[in-house]
């Protein structure tokens, strides 16, 4: 079974610049999450989507970030414009459903390392 | 809120020595409780899970972790460590409610020296 897709692997851009990451979650998943890993700290997730749906964007900073998953299977993550704090992994996790009723293990992406100077 | 405490930021062990890696959880739910795995360069695993089940749960590579809701805690424990068990280990807590997604701690770099 492939494992969930994530690119670009690498990334360095300026300040100020945009950017977009890509996750291609394991066949058949519901359920689509990406976290930010800061240097020296866990995962914080950014956004959860149920199928195309958005569940949870509440730590979001919405003013430079922005994600999609149009037709329920793809992701896209986008920084616009970013800030040098921004520097990051950027992960992307998915499990077959979530909510009450049991827990569904969360499989994750090998990120990417997001670089802003 | 819900929140994992990871007690120390590094844990250095000899080869062929006890592992113990500290985790206190804070849950107003009865939670699912984790530990993951995150080699250099590599992608978070699953080392085991605790869900209300059996409160001493075994894990791969011969890692287990013990739930004791009276202590709100969830240590990970290996026998005898091995060189490949060097790695970054998450605590990490699903305060289980419905489309809450996980939360992690901070981490613990466990170094294993020869």
């Amino acid at each position: 079974e492939a494992g969930v897709a994530q690119s670009p692997r690498y990334k360095i851009i300026e300040k100020r610049q945009s950017v977009a990451f890509w996750c291609n979650p394991i066949s058949g998943h519901a359920t689509l999450y990406w976290y930010q890993q800061i240097l020296g700290q866990g995962p914080k997730l950014l956004i959860q989507f149920q199928n195309n749906g958005v569940v949870d964007d509440s730590q979001l900073p919405k003013d430079r970030f922005s994600a999609e998953r149009l037709k329920g299977v793809d992701s896209t993550l986008k920084i616009q414009p970013a800030k040098l704090e921004d520097s990051a992994v950027y992960l992307c996790a998915s499990s077959s459903r979530s909510g009450t009723g049991g827990y569904n293990e969360q499989f994750f992406g090998p990120g990417t390392r997001l670089t802003v100077l | 809120a819900q929140s994992v405490t990871q007690l120390d930021s590094h844990v250095s062990v000899s080869e062929g020595t006890p592992v113990l890696l500290r985790c206190n959880y804070s849950s107003s739910y009865s939670p699912s409780l984790f530990w993951y795995v995150q080699h250099p360069n590599k992608g978070l695993q699953l080392l085991l899970k605790y869900t209300s089940a059996a409160t001493l749960v075994k894990g791969i590579n011969g890692f287990e972790a013990e739930f004791k809701k009276s202590e709100t805690s969830f240590h990970l424990t290996k026998p005898s460590a091995h060189m490949s068990d060097a790695a970054e280990y998450f605590c990490v807590v699903n305060p289980n409610q419905a489309g809450t997604a996980l939360i992690f701690g901070k981490g613990t770099t466990l170094s294993v020296s020869s």
